[in-house]
């Protein structure tokens, strides 16, 4: 079954507006919570990341913000640009030091 | 920078063939995987490496395997290729044994008829 659940599917936002994606899971021993970014034709590629032990993380215009009670986290793109279109997946890392990612959520932001 | 390179960017293979799937990195990572991205449902693990010559299974090795002879090298091998191994495959290493950046290839886009 799917370790990370991952929502919504696919987003649209105007420029300038904020995106944001929803990771939830259910294994508590997973202990480090990268988000991916994806743009068409290439591999994912490392855009941000957490640890349990801290609530939020901000680089940019990209804030992650976890809650552990809740076993959720979610990414927030600020002023969303049409260059941020892409898909973004959100991953947990297990303690056999696999990655599960999440389904993958399409972003695209119109002009 | 780091660079995990992909044998193929698209292929083209008939029902019942032996594939193999060559990646290459530069980097010198303990760690390589395989993943299979179809839409819906995400990246899902197929094989992992944690160093030479040594494999493990990951949540869908069913009709793969894999092959690490050398460090730098991981490949993937469908034994009979069928229909529905259609899809994407991204091959990723990464450093270390908390590894906390994996590095993806450009993937293979692999079409079985």
């Amino acid at each position: 079954q799917q370790q990370v659940k991952q929502s919504p599917q696919s987003l649209i936002v105007q420029k300038g507006g904020i995106s944001i994606i929803n990771c939830a899971y259910e294994n508590t021993a997973f202990d480090y919570f990268p988000w991916y970014q994806q743009f068409p034709g290439k591999g994912p590629a490392l855009l941000i990341a957490i640890r349990p032990d801290v609530s939020e993380k901000k680089e940019g215009r990209f804030t992650i913000s976890f809650n552990k009670s809740a076993k959720q986290f979610s990414l927030h793109i600020m002023d969303s640009q049409p260059g941020d279109s892409a898909t973004y997946f959100c991953a947990a890392r297990g303690t056999g030091n696999q990655f599960y990612f999440g389904t993958g959520t399409s972003l695209t932001v119109i002009p | 920078d780091v660079k995990v390179t992909q044998s193929s960017r698209y292929l083209v293979k008939r029902t019942g063939e032996k594939v193999f799937l060559e990646c290459v990195q530069d980097m010198d990572h303990e760690n390589m995987f395989w993943y299979r991205q179809d839409p819906g449902l995400g990246l899902r693990l197929i094989y992992f490496s944690y160093d030479v010559k040594m494999k493990e299974k990951g949540d869908i090795p069913e009709g793969y395997s894999v092959s690490r002879e050398k460090k730098e090298r991981f490949s993937l091998i469908l034994e009979s290729a069928s229909t529905n191994q259609t899809s994407m495959y991204l091959c990723a290493s990464s450093f270390g044994s908390r590894h906390t950046e994996a590095f993806f290839g450009q993937g293979t886009r692999l079409t079985v008829v």
